[in-house]
């Protein structure tokens, strides 16, 4: 089954207001979280990541708020901008021993910030 | 900036065809991964290793192979090539303790007719 999660394929925000991406776990022993952006044509970078000893992080317009006990975190944008449409694809791995470490992605949502 | 290199950027082949993706990362990362991206699943994880010889499985690992033959290279083998294969896929790559750092390559866009 779908380890990650992120049920909204698409979001649709008003330029200068909040972008709520969401992303849902079923993995309780992940460790990791992150959100990555992608453009079309263009390869994922790493926007902002959390260990799960801290359930907020603070990036400039980025937050994400980690809830273990939901199992869920979210990416919060603040005062979104057209060039902030793109992909975003949420993940969640473990630091597990013997080197078996991965990082599973969720579906990806659609982000479009119009003017 | 971390680099991780694919090629060829763009491939067709037919269905049984035989098709080899090369990855190279020159950041002395010990772990790198192949993920397939198709609409509607994201990223999805085919076969990682964490050094030359290793081999891990992913999550879709059937009709793939892989190979890790240095540090730096990374080969996905589709000896068998199906059109259920077609995708776009990334190579990454990541150093020791940083789990969630993935350096990614541009892609290579594969299409099996």
């Amino acid at each position: 089954g779908q380890q990650v999660k992120q049920s909204s394929p698409s979001l649709t925000v008003q330029e200068g207001g909040i972008s709520i991406l969401n992303c849902d776990y079923e993995n309780d022993m992940f460790d990791y979280f992150a959100w990555y952006k992608k453009y079309p044509d263009n390869s994922p970078t790493l926007l902002i990541s959390v260990r799960s000893n801290v359930d907020k992080r603070e990036d400039g317009r980025l937050t994400v708020f980690l809830n273990k006990s939901g199992k869920h975190f979210s990416l919060h944008i603040t005062a979104s901008q057209p060039e902030d449409t793109a992909v975003y694809l949420c993940a969640a791995g473990l630091m597990a021993t013997g080197g078996n470490n991965k990082l599973t992605f969720g579906q990806g949502t659609v982000l479009s910030v119009i003017p | 900036e971390a680099a991780v290199t694919q090629s060829p950027r763009n491939k067709v082949t037919v269905t049984g065809g035989n098709v080899t993706l090369s990855c190279r990362q020159t950041n002395s990362h010990n772990y790198m991964y192949w993920y397939r991206q198709d609409t509607g699943h994201g990223l999805r994880l085919i076969h990682y290793s964490y050094g030359a010889g290793n081999l891990q499985i992913g999550d879709v690992p059937d009709g793939y192979k892989a190979t890790r033959t240095t540090q730096e290279d990374f080969f996905l083998l589709l000896e068998l090539a199906s059109p259920s294969q077609t995708s776009l896929y990334f190579c990454a790559s990541r150093r020791t303790g940083s789990i969630e750092r993935l350096f990614f390559g541009h892609g290579t866009k594969l299409s099996v007719l």
